[in-house]
């Protein structure tokens, strides 16, 4: 069975420029996190979703962040413009249910960085 | 105070070793308890509940003491392929996890 999805596994951009990370769910999942990892804050969630529904954005940084999710198959987290702290590792992750046992599976997760 | 606290290691073991370590969580209400593994530049994936009565999966053993609010893995008998950062995850609510910035363990022949 496919996990989840992310792309682009490497981007490397230069501030002030759009960048778009996508991910797709593992199907079936209802719930969908997106999380930031660096070595100084280690991993922090950015925003949660529900059956396609922004539950909680409180981890998203600024402004400059935004996600979407169309469909119960696709997100975006979208930063614009980027900036150089904006370096670090994104996660996708998806879950079956909302109980506090269910699991959630990381996707591969994509490496930013913002010359 | 950081909401889940580990020591970062490392740990280096040799081949065969048993090797334990804990976390301590601040959130006396937190209800669920995972421990994550993280392999270098992969993502985190989960490795085992912890329930409050502990509980083993093979060579770990996870235990929970809410008194003291820790939880610990031991890792008995290790493999090269235990190497890894280990990552203390609390369920805060529902569906908000707070992740230990890790515990890292090298095994070496």
């Amino acid at each position: 069975d496919a996990g989840v999805i992310q792309s682009p596994r490497h981007e490397v951009t230069e501030m002030g420029q759009e960048v778009t990370l996508r991910c797709k769910p593992i199907s079936g999942h209802n719930s969908l996190f997106w999380y930031r990892q660096t070595m100084m804050r280690g991993l922090e969630l950015l925003i949660y979703f529900n059956n396609n529904v922004p539950i909680d954005d409180s981890g998203m940084p600024e402004d400059r962040f935004s996600a979407k999710m169309p469909n119960a198959s696709f997100s975006t987290l979208k930063i614009q413009p980027s900036e150089p702290r904006d370096s670090a590792v994104y996660f996708c992750a998806s879950r079956i249910g909302t109980g506090e046992s269910d699991t959630q599976y990381f996707g591969p997760g994509t490496r930013l960085t913002v010359l | 105070r950081k909401e889940v606290e580990q020591d970062p290691g490392p740990f280096n073991v040799p081949e065969g070793a048993t090797v334990a370590f804990n976390c301590t969580y601040s959130n006396s209400a937190s209800q669920s308890f995972f421990w994550y593994r993280q392999d270098c530049r992969k993502e985190p994936k989960l490795l085992m509940s912890v329930y409050s009565s502990g509980n083993e999966d093979g060579r770990f053993t996870a235990q929970l003491n809410r008194a003291s609010q820790y939880i610990s893995l031991l890792i008995r008998d290790s493999k090269l392929s235990d190497s890894a950062t280990y990552l203390c995850v609390v369920n805060k609510s529902g569906y908000k996890l707070s992740f230990g910035a890790g515990t890292t363990v090298t095994v070496r022949a």
